[in-house]
């Protein structure tokens, strides 16, 4: 078992472009929640997926949306890019029907300059 | 406001001594609690779950404590050693039908030989 990966690992964007970062659940996890986690900080929850539909999200603008693919895969598209979109994203899968731990890839760095 | 307060941004503590680590939210009644470990660049990795019916978990040299009328969780390594260095972090389910994990901004725990 692979546990949860992500892609790419590090990035770097110019100011006003966009980005798609990609993630795969741990085999047998239908629910994808997405992180955002600045130098310092705890994780900032962004949204969640689960059946490809967004279910529940946090505090962040429209320019951050996603997309569940029927594997249960998930992407985290952000337009715009601002500076402050620098951080590290996290994906964490889950089981929707348990309140049971989440697991966490790696996560992708992404620099905005 | 809603707030996770995790009190110490830093905690440095001698091998072999205990390290306690706090939990303070406001304005939430999660039904579960969660702690974290994060070492620098990683995702975060899950240690334990506390449901709000219980008073205490443990896991080998881990306690966990949680009390919902004090809205406080603490968190003790005991026997504490330098490969228990790290940032952890304290979560909450505050999902009902689903879980909806957020965090507290961390403390870094470091153990001194």
């Amino acid at each position: 078992d692979a546990g949860v990966t992500q892609s790419p690992t590090h990035l770097i964007k110019t100011r006003g472009q966009q980005v798609t970062l990609r993630c795969s659940p741990k085999s047998g996890h239908d629910t994808v929640s997405w992180y955002q986690q600045a130098l310092g900080q705890g994780p900032q929850f962004i949204f969640q997926y689960y059946e490809e539909e967004e279910r529940q999200r946090g505090n962040f603008p429209d320019r951050f949306s996603g997309h569940q693919f029927p594997n249960y895969s998930s992407e985290l598209n952000v337009n715009a890019l601002l500076l402050g979109d620098s951080a590290l994203y996290l994906c964490a899968s889950s089981w929707t029907e348990t309140h049971t731990e989440a697991f966490f890839g790696q996560g992708t760095r992404l620099t905005v300059v | 406001s809603q707030k996770i307060e995790q009190n110490s941004e830093a905690l440095n503590i001698q091998e072999g001594k205990t390290a306690t680590l706090t939990c303070n939210y406001t304005n939430y009644s999660p039904a579960y609690l969660q702690w974290y470990r994060q070492d620098p660049g990683r995702g975060p990795v899950f240690l334990l779950l506390i449901r709000e019916n219980e008073k205490e978990k443990r896991k080998e040299r881990l306690k966990v404590t949680f009390d919902t009328t004090l809205k406080q969780s603490l968190f003790h390594i005991t026997a504490s050693q330098p490969a228990d260095s790290a940032t952890y972090l304290c979560a909450l389910d505050i999902g009902s039908s689903a879980s909806k994990i957020i965090f507290g901004s961390g403390t870094r725990l470091s153990i001194r030989p």
